[in-house]
């Protein structure tokens, strides 16, 4: 089964500081791998995507993920955080069977601090 | 062009009561999606719909949940006789077509609480 792990529950930064949030998988065959964004009562809002191609994918607001296969990971990184960027993050997966699932990981919480 | 809209927001029922949440897609927006977050967990697929079909409902419970997307009108999560267990927040969200998960656009979510 398809499956992504967030091994941090919470993340704290410094504003100005690069910013890491670990995501790993578990996937049969190539993984199709999604970041997203939630803000405090909202919605959650896709940040980026890993489909095929390049290992190192950019995505909204400055963020950006790399692709591990020997690793089976697909971290989130920024090089410099912003206080703004503090919300729960979601990495994802979608589901090998069933094209329109997407299966989530537990978020993790990002807070950056001033 | 208005992202797509849930209501209500938050809702309160007391147990056994039935809870009704709406999901109105994005304008031109065929396909519908629910999921469910439970505190401190991430979303878990529920059901997903196209207008008047059911296409994958592998993530409902068996019991007292239901969906329906008609149509005409929103879609609609219906749970019956509510328990404790299901206080949650329930997301939906919509893509114009099925497939790539970067076309599905999330709803604000509706907040249950089940006293």
């Amino acid at each position: 089964a398809q499956s992504v792990a967030q091994p941090e529950d919470q993340v704290n930064v410094a504003e100005g500081n690069p910013l890491t949030v670990k995501c790993t998988y578990s996937v049969s065959g190539n993984p199709y791998l999604f970041w997203y964004v939630q803000y405090p009562n909202r919605g959650l809002q896709f940040l980026l995507k890993y489909i095929t191609g390049d290992n190192l994918v950019k995505g909204s607001y400055g963020f950006e993920a790399e692709f591990n296969k020997s690793q089976t990971s697909f971290h989130l990184k920024k090089p410099s955080a912003l206080v703004s960027d503090s919300a729960l993050y979601f990495c994802a997966v979608r589901d090998v069977g069933s094209a329109s699932k997407i299966i989530f990981g537990s978020g993790t919480r990002l807070s950056i601090r001033p | 062009n208005a992202g797509v809209m849930q209501n209500p927001r938050h809702l309160v029922r007391r147990r056994g009561q039935e809870a009704r949440l709406r999901c109105s897609p994005m304008k031109g927006h065929s396909h519908v999606y629910w999921y469910r977050q439970l505190p401190e967990e991430g979303l878990k697929f529920m059901v997903y719909l196209q207008k008047e079909n059911i296409i994958d409902e592998s993530g409902m419970p068996k019991e007292r949940f239901s969906a329906e997307f008609p149509k005409e009108g929103p879609s609609i999560l219906r749970i019956q006789q509510v328990v404790r267990g299901d206080s949650a927040a329930y997301f939906c969200a919509s893509s114009p077509t099925s497939g790539s998960a970067d076309t599905q656009y999330f709803g604000p979510g509706t907040r249950l609480t089940v006293l």
